[in-house]
């Protein structure tokens, strides 16, 4: 049981935007900056996004970042079959002194 | 670019430790600015933040797995390692090392992994 929540999985035809949701408390996205990775299966993951809103280096545009309250969103805009992918928040958590991920969500590009 | 590299066995028994390190191609492990990290990822499941270490010694790991887990650095051959005693097949999994940023900016934390290791497959099996 991850201690941030995704949806396990998300789809959305090529062009089109989606969003993925993290989920957590104030000890973790609530007090902490969001970090989002892109993982395609069975190879590394990938930093895209970093504190909440950042850009990793040559992370397209479409990639974008924010956070609100004990969650935060990942939106890809212009989906490409290439973009199809895991992908997992990550953050600090305070009361644990340790890194948390969240569960993952399975990109799916119809 | 700094590149990390995994090694150590692929073929651990049951009840026995499992050791790992991670040799890192530039000489930023030697600096406070980065944290050094273990994930590792069960086939088909999520990551699993292991724990992390800095160049002084300091460690913290996760709550789950700190019975088991020693993480330390040898700064003059450039890595640092992971120990994970009384395995079981739970513990079977890609193992990634990372170097990580963190810090703390307007009572807010950062932490995130910047660069990774291409991962070693760790199988827990007699």
């Amino acid at each position: 049981q991850s201690v941030l929540t995704q949806p396990p999985s998300v789809s959305a035809a090529p062009g089109q935007k989606v969003a993925i949701s993290c989920s957590g408390s104030t000890s973790n996205i609530g007090s902490s900056y969001v970090a989002w990775y892109q993982q395609v299966p069975g190879t590394v993951p990938k930093l895209l996004v970093y504190d909440n809103d950042k850009r990793a280096s040559e992370i397209p545009d479409r990639f974008s970042g924010s956070k609100s309250g004990t969650s935060a969103t990942l939106e890809i805009t212009g989906l490409q079959t290439g973009d199809e992918a895991d992908y997992y928040c990550g953050t600090w958590d305070s009361r644990l002194s340790a890194g948390v991920f969240g569960g993952g969500t399975k990109l799916t590009v119809l | 670019q700094v590149q990390l590299q995994e090694s150590g066995p692929g073929l651990v028994k049951p009840s026995q430790t499992l050791s790992l390190t991670c040799t890192v191609s530039d000489d930023s492990i030697s600096s406070g600015l980065y944290s050094w990290t273990w994930i590792r990822q069960p086939a088909g499941k999520a990551l699993e933040w292991i724990g992390r270490l800095y160049a002084s010694g300091n460690t913290n790991y996760n709550p789950s797995l700190e019975s088991r887990v020693t993480m330390s650095t040898d700064t003059s051959k450039k890595q640092f390692s992971l120990k994970l005693r009384s395995v079981t097949a739970a513990d079977t999994a890609v193992y990634f090392c990372a170097r990580a940023i963190y810090g703390r900016v307007n009572y807010s934390y950062y932490y995130y992994m910047g660069v990774w290791g291409k991962g070693t497959t760790v199988t827990v099996s007699s």
